[in-house]
């Protein structure tokens, strides 16, 4: 199985400063026949499912802000929110699906400083 | 507009069986796989498993922690999908999520539904 290993876990951040949650996958989930990585990272708030923000690593979903943007590749990933805004406290999660079992890191929760 | 609806849930003692269901709407569900996805009480997510299409077989994929135990099924006609849940075991409390991907490989999740939420207690 793909272990996805997120980092940190939690983290506080001023409104309107760069926030920056670290995603490693124990092997790599890029598919070297198209150069896609697998990869998709999640936004989760309180009492609601989560919502899908980024897909194959660093293509951001219709509706999502640009301040949030998704980079990395091979085992290395990261998620950044440009621009801290009190509406994207959350917490945050990467998910590989390059192969089965998927597996999702362990979450990145973020909090206004 | 895509949606997808979860029942079922509860209070159930262990060893026992639960049955969900998933009614969706919004997409022809046929053609595509279906994901559950679990979430115990304050902590993160789980993949539990997946169906896919019948152009694909029809065909399941189950997480470790849940193969065995848990099936899913679904029923093209009525657009509806199942996760017959047996030897249910205390950690398999969580709220349930089945969800919709959008790309047909049941890579990415990008529709939800709001879960329900089943509690395994004596």
């Amino acid at each position: 199985d793909i272990v996805m290993t997120q980092s940190p876990d939690s983290l506080a951040v001023s409104l309107g400063e760069r926030a920056t949650i670290n995603c490693k996958s124990s092997q790599s989930v890029l598919y070297s026949s198209n150069n896609e990585n697998y990869l998709a990272w999640y936004q989760q708030k309180p009492g609601q499912p989560p919502k899908l923000l980024i897909s194959w690593a660093s293509t951001r979903e219709s509706g999502v802000p640009d301040r949030f943007s998704g980079s990395g590749s091979g085992t290395d990933f990261t998620l950044t929110i440009s621009s801290l805004q009190a509406e994207d406290v959350a917490v945050y999660y990467c998910q590989q699906c390059y192969s089965n079992p998927r597996t999702f890191g362990q979450g990145t929760k973020v909090e206004i400083k | 507009e895509v949606q997808l609806v979860e029942s079922g849930g509860g209070l159930v003692q262990p060893g026992r069986s639960l049955r969900l269901s998933c009614k969706i709407s919004g997409f022809t569900f046929g053609e595509y796989p279906l994901t559950w996805v679990r979430q115990a009480p304050g902590k993160g997510l789980e993949w539990v498993g997946f169906i896919r299409s019948k152009t694909y077989g029809g065909t399941t994929e189950y997480a470790a922690s849940v193969k065995g135990r848990f099936t899913i099924s679904r029923d093209d006609s009525k657009s509806i999908a199942y996760l017959q849940m047996n030897s249910l075991r205390t950690d398999d409390t969580a709220m349930y999520y089945c969800i919709h991907d959008s790309t047909g490989y049941a890579y990415y999740f990008d529709y939800w539904g709001q879960g329900t939420l089943v509690t395994v207690s004596s």
